[in-house]
């Protein structure tokens, strides 16, 4: 078993949608969590950052944690076709100079 | 500003070739990081450099995966006697580590292909 888990859809969403992501782990270890967007043939970039529990949001962003559950989210509002792109969940157990460890991606497709 | 870069962009190579793939960090970045990412997976941790120490390198698969990064800056990851498995991209990260900033900025990938 994977230490982070993540569906891969794809998942479709209209235009317009509130998009639910969602990773689950098992190292309880993990402080930092990360969310990545990574569009087709280019390098993930970085979407929101948070250490520990809590919520975090940034314009149509919201990301949550919960490490009572070892579940973290991302929610993204007023979804955009702009957004279509795969997501990727990260963790890491320090901030500095520590590997992250990814899920597989969830590929998300906002239609018009 | 200018972020990571990566090159070659492409690469295809016969199984038995050697290849170096070459990564340009953001500037005053002191952590370099390697992860290969195969079709439809999440990208997987090689090895990590603070300057030109390698810290971390748990993540290569094998004695023919070498990272180097003699001056702190550039780094270079090379693949001997590349194999079928070996198909896959390759992306480097870098990162500042100052104060609370410990964010992973990653380049565009080199997708190698070995035929």
């Amino acid at each position: 078993q994977k230490e982070v888990e993540q569906d891969p859809g794809p998942l479709s969403v209209p235009e317009g949608a509130i998009v639910s992501l969602n990773c689950t782990y098992s190292n309880s270890a993990f402080q930092y969590f990360m969310w990545y967007r990574q569009y087709s043939r280019k390098g993930p970039e970085l979407l929101m950052y948070t250490y520990s529990s809590g919520n975090k949001e940034d314009g149509r962003f919201t990301a949550q944690v919960d490490k009572s559950s070892k579940y973290i989210s991302l929610f993204i509002r007023d979804s955009q076709p702009s957004d279509s792109a795969t997501y990727l969940c990260a963790m890491s157990i320090t901030g500095g100079g520590n590997k992250l460890t990814f899920g597989t991606g969830t590929q998300l497709k906002v239609e018009l | 500003g200018a972020g990571v870069s990566q090159s070659p962009r492409y690469k295809v190579a016969k199984r038995g070739q050697d290849v170096a793939l070459r990564c340009d960090p953001i500037s005053g970045h002191v952590s370099l990081f390697w992860y290969q990412q195969a079709l439809g997976q999440g990208p997987e941790f090689l090895t990590y450099f603070q300057n030109e120490a390698q810290l971390d390198k748990s993540g290569l698969p094998s004695d023919r995966f070498f990272a180097e990064r003699p001056e702190g800056s550039v780094s270079t990851l090379k693949i001997q006697r590349t194999q079928q498995e070996d198909s896959a991209v390759y992306l480097c990260a870098s990162s500042l580590v100052s104060g609370n900033s410990y964010e992973q900025y990653f380049g565009p990938g080199t997708r190698l292909t070995v035929t």
